[in-house]
């Protein structure tokens, strides 16, 4: 079955920091989503994007977090002044047409530790 | 807003046996899909499986089926059978044609007990 892909597997930062999250969908989906899951909680939404833009994004998904799709084929999760709060596994996630019956495809996280 | 709530933090099983873990939802919407997702421990979420609201059949997928109620709205997922590598934490979702979002539920650790 397709993957997506998500680099790196680990991040640790210190408080203040910038970090970018990266993601490969799969090729020919067209709509990308980020989730994060504090350890032990819930999964939760904080941003969708189709036609370079973002359809929905959550009340956690503050100025401080942007994402783009840079070249037609990664899509990135930015956050330019990391809290410790921002310590969490982060999920991008991706579907072919956007149909509400479709499931996501998940990447394999990437655990960011904020210090 | 539309709420997803899984009440069962844990479930333990006996290998073999069957275990149902409970879902409930809340939603003025019509058009919607609700989904089971499994989490396992390299914490990658995989499909389990999907209902769709219009249909009334319950969905099956080998060992596991759900029991859909939507009136009272509940979306339960029955695992048969059960085995070793079922272990896992259990997400339901939900999402409504209106949204690109899908919404999880909290939860459920299930231990599969040799």
């Amino acid at each position: 079955e397709p993957e997506v892909t998500q680099t790196p597997s680990h991040q640790v930062t210190q408080m203040g920091q910038e970090v970018i999250l990266r993601c490969v969908p799969i090729s020919n989906h067209l709509y990308f989503y980020w989730y994060r899951q504090i350890l032990g909680q819930k999964v939760e939404f904080l941003v969708s994007f189709y036609n370079n833009e973002i359809s929905e994004k959550s009340e956690i998904f503050d100025d401080q977090f942007s994402v783009e799709r840079p070249d037609g084929s990664n899509f990135t999760l930015k956050i330019r002044s990391t809290k410790l709060e921002d310590s969490a596994m982060y999920f991008c996630a991706s579907t072919g047409h956007g149909a509400v019956g479709e499931k996501l495809f998940f990447g394999s996280g990437t655990q960011l530790s904020v210090l | 807003a539309q709420t997803v709530t899984q009440s069962q933090p844990e479930m333990s099983v006996q290998e073999a046996e069957t275990v149902t873990l409970s879902c409930t939802y809340d939603t003025s919407e019509s058009d919607y899909y609700l989904f089971w997702y499994k989490q396992p421990p390299s914490r990658q979420m995989i499909l389990v499986i999907r209902q769709e609201a219009y249909k009334q059949q319950n969905a099956t997928e080998n060992r596991f089926s759900v029991n859909f109620q939507k009136a009272a709205k509940s979306f339960s997922l029955k695992i048969s059978d059960s085995q070793l590598g079922d272990a896992a934490m259990y997400f339901c979702a939900y999402r409504s044609s209106g949204t690109y979002k899908y919404i999880f539920g909290t939860g459920t650790r299930l231990k599969v007990l040799a």
